[in-house]
């Protein structure tokens, strides 16, 4: 069985530039999440989805980041223009169900804004 | 609303040494408790869970005991290879988090021969 593949693996654009990441979950999961890791802080939750509906985005930073899962199944994240700060490492995982524990991990976009 | 707090890194060990990773954390109700590891180079990974007090969770070594008297889930291990060296986060969902994950800010460890 395929794991969380996201893609890029790492992406550098410029300040004002616009970028799409892209998160392919494991085929069955409804439950698709993301998360950003920033300078070595913390792993932060930005967004879950549950099939095709946002069940919750309340982590999302601001309005230049867009999410969406047409169809439920694949996710992209756009950033759109990006600022400096939204370096980091984004990470995708999936699960089955949001009551199950385990959520399984991508290995992640590295962005660099410049 | 919930968090996580891990010791500061980075912690750097000779191999056979003993590990231990402090973690407390803040929550509501009762959440699910988690380590995860990112090895160089890859993603996430679950190492070990618990998911009510006094369970003790524990995979290739490692272990970790829910203890909610004092919010804690202490990672330890009683003698770390080479091949330990990573990134380790704990982690707590439900609470007032449920579905998501509510990360700590991660410890970095390296395992000298």
């Amino acid at each position: 069985e395929a794991g969380v593949t996201q893609f890029p693996s790492h992406s550098v654009i410029e300040k004002g530039q616009t970028v799409t990441l892209r998160c392919d979950p494991i085929s069955g999961h409804d439950n698709l999440y993301w998360y950003r890791r920033v300078m070595g802080k913390e792993i932060k939750f930005l967004l879950h989805f549950v099939k095709e509906s946002k069940q919750d985005e309340s982590g999302m930073p601001n309005n230049r980041f867009l999410a969406e899962r047409t169809g439920g199944t694949y996710s992209t994240l756009k950033v759109q223009p990006a600022e400096l700060e939204d370096s980091g490492v984004y990470f995708c995982a999936s699960s089955p169900s949001y009551r199950s524990s385990e959520q399984y991990f991508g290995p992640g976009t590295r962005l660099t804004v410049t | 609303g919930d968090s996580v707090t891990q010791m500061e890194g980075p912690v750097t060990l000779s191999e056979e040494a003993c590990l231990t990773i402090n973690c407390t954390y803040t929550a509501t109700g009762y959440p699910s408790l988690f380590w995860y590891v990112q090895y160089p180079g890859e993603g996430l990974q679950l190492l070990l869970k618990a998911t009510k007090a006094d369970d003790k969770g524990s995979n290739k070594g490692f272990e970790a005991t829910y203890r909610k008297e004092t919010t804690s889930f202490h990672l330890e291990k009683g003698s770390v290879q080479v091949s330990d060296s990573a990134v380790y986060f704990c982690a707590l969902s439900g609470g007032t988090s449920y579905g998501k994950l509510t990360f700590g800010q991660g410890t970095i460890l390296t395992v000298h021969p």
